[in-house]
């Protein structure tokens, strides 16, 4: 059975660093892997979908790899803003694909 | 539409009453999902429609859960004698088709409070 974990679960960093958030999955036969984001008292919004054929995707300050082989994926945010803090979470789907399966997410917060 | 809609956006009932919660997918998507996120969870998968059937209802934790989609559209969430373990943000999707490689697209979701 395929579990989502992510580390941390919480992170406090001030305006302007880089940071990591990861992600690992106990199934490597993914088929992708999606990033979200979701404020709080709000729905999801998807960041990034990497195809299980790609190494990695970008958008904007935001760029997510993939490893499938060890099962992790990170989310590195680049100059971080307090406009980033947000719960994020990562998710693949399941063998029939009908259906996401999140991690619990790491809640970030950016101080000015 | 312009996104998924989801309604009521927060919902207050007493234990043992029925609840109906609505989403509304965006315009064209044929596949629907449902999930719930509570405190201290993660997003556990309900139901999937595709069109107005579901092939999928694994999710669904127990008999006093029901989903329905008419239309290839609108889909309800039906809770009956609700418990207080089914307080929770319920969160639906939608995605133009059914596949792995396929974006789901959420709403805003549902709090609902069971007193």
């Amino acid at each position: 059975k395929q579990e989502v974990t992510q580390i941390p679960a919480a992170l406090s960093v001030p305006e302007g660093e880089n940071l990591v958030l990861n992600c690992s999955f106990t199934d490597s036969a993914i088929y992708n892997l999606q990033w979200f984001r979701q404020d709080p008292g709000k729905g999801l919004t998807s960041l990034l979908l990497i195809q299980s054929s790609q190494r990695e995707q970008t958008s904007g300050r935001l760029n997510a790899s993939l490893d499938k082989s060890s099962g992790r994926s990170t989310l590195y945010i680049a100059a971080s803003q307090p406009g980033d803090s947000a719960t994020y979470l990562c998710a693949v789907p399941n063998q029939a694909g009908t259906a996401l399966i999140f991690g619990k997410g790491t809640t970030l917060s950016v101080s000015s | 539409g312009a996104g998924v809609s989801q309604s009521p956006s927060n919902k207050v009932t007493e234990k043992g009453k029925d609840v109906e919660l609505r989403c509304d997918p965006i315009s064209g998507h044929t596949a629907l999902y449902w999930y719930r996120q509570s405190l201290g969870q993660g997003l556990e998968f309900l139901i999937y429609f595709q069109g107005n059937s579901a092939p999928d209802k694994s999710g669904l934790p127990s008999d006093r859960f029901s989903a329905e989609r008419t239309g290839g559209s609108v889909s309800t969430l039906t809770i009956q004698r609700t418990q207080q373990e089914d307080s929770a943000v319920y969160l639906c999707a939608s995605s133009s088709r059914q596949g792995l490689g396929e974006t789901q697209y959420f709403g805003p979701g549902t709090r609902l409070l069971v007193l």
